[in-house]
């Protein structure tokens, strides 16, 4: 099993809703990836979990919060978001943060009205 | 902080014409580079890595890419496009901060790929 596993694939929500993206993958990898991907734009890194751990936050707003609640899993929760922050969302997942590929998922298509 | 530079944002072929697109980076450290590809609606698929080693490398589906470090530069390459190959491409390098690594996109090339 190579995948890494995006849920849902596409989330319309409002200023003033709470929603989670998901994010899942087996492929025993201990590093995984928030991306953020505007239209025509290249992937943009949001964090980096290490073996569960929150190493990296590329000064992402505090209405993103990820979460890793175990080495399969990442989530992206989300609350009063604005706008301008419809885009795709890419989890991606490594055997480490090392010199090793990172392996992405389709995306979470996120719309916010 | 590391940056990447794909010069050429869209590029349209022939079929059968051959490819190649142009790839920059600044960091001066070690770095592992990568080319990615993006099907239509599909999700980011790794066409092909370098780590250390033979410093040209081939990847899939006949796609070829040589590291030139005194250059800074990481060319992707193939002899013979298809239409199959329509996708944007993406040059990425990844920079290790500590414990962790960053990877880092080009602004990406749209290919296109005319009958």
């Amino acid at each position: 099993d190579t995948e890494v596993t995006q849920t849902p694939k596409h989330l319309v929500m409002g200023m003033t809703n709470k929603k989670s993206l998901k994010c899942e993958q087996h492929m025993g990898h201990r590093a995984m990836y928030w991306y953020k991907q505007k239209a025509k734009k290249p992937p943009e890194l949001m964090f980096v979990y290490s073996y569960e751990k929150l190493s990296i936050n590329e000064s992402v707003p505090s209405r993103f919060s990820p979460e890793c609640p175990n080495s399969s899993l990442l989530n992206l929760h989300l609350h009063a978001l604005q706008p301008e922050d419809s885009a795709l969302y890419l989890c991606a997942s490594s055997q480490h943060t090392g010199n090793t590929e990172a392996f992405f998922g389709q995306g979470t298509r996120l719309t916010v009205v | 902080a590391q940056s990447v530079s794909q010069h050429n944002h869209h590029v349209i072929l022939s079929e059968a014409a051959s490819l190649e697109l142009g790839c920059n980076y600044s960091y001066g450290g070690t770095v592992n580079l990568f080319w990615y590809v993006q099907y239509p609606g599909q999700h980011l698929q790794l066409l092909l890595k370098y780590f250390s080693g033979d410093p040209l490398v081939k990847g899939i589906k006949g796609f070829e890419a040589e590291f030139i470090k005194s250059k800074f530069s990481f060319n992707l390459r193939k002899p013979s496009v298809q239409w199959s190959d329509t996708a944007e491409y993406f040059c990425a390098v990844n920079e290790r901060t500590g414990t962790a690594s960053k990877l880092t996109f080009g602004t990406g090339t749209r290919l296109q790929v005319t009958l």
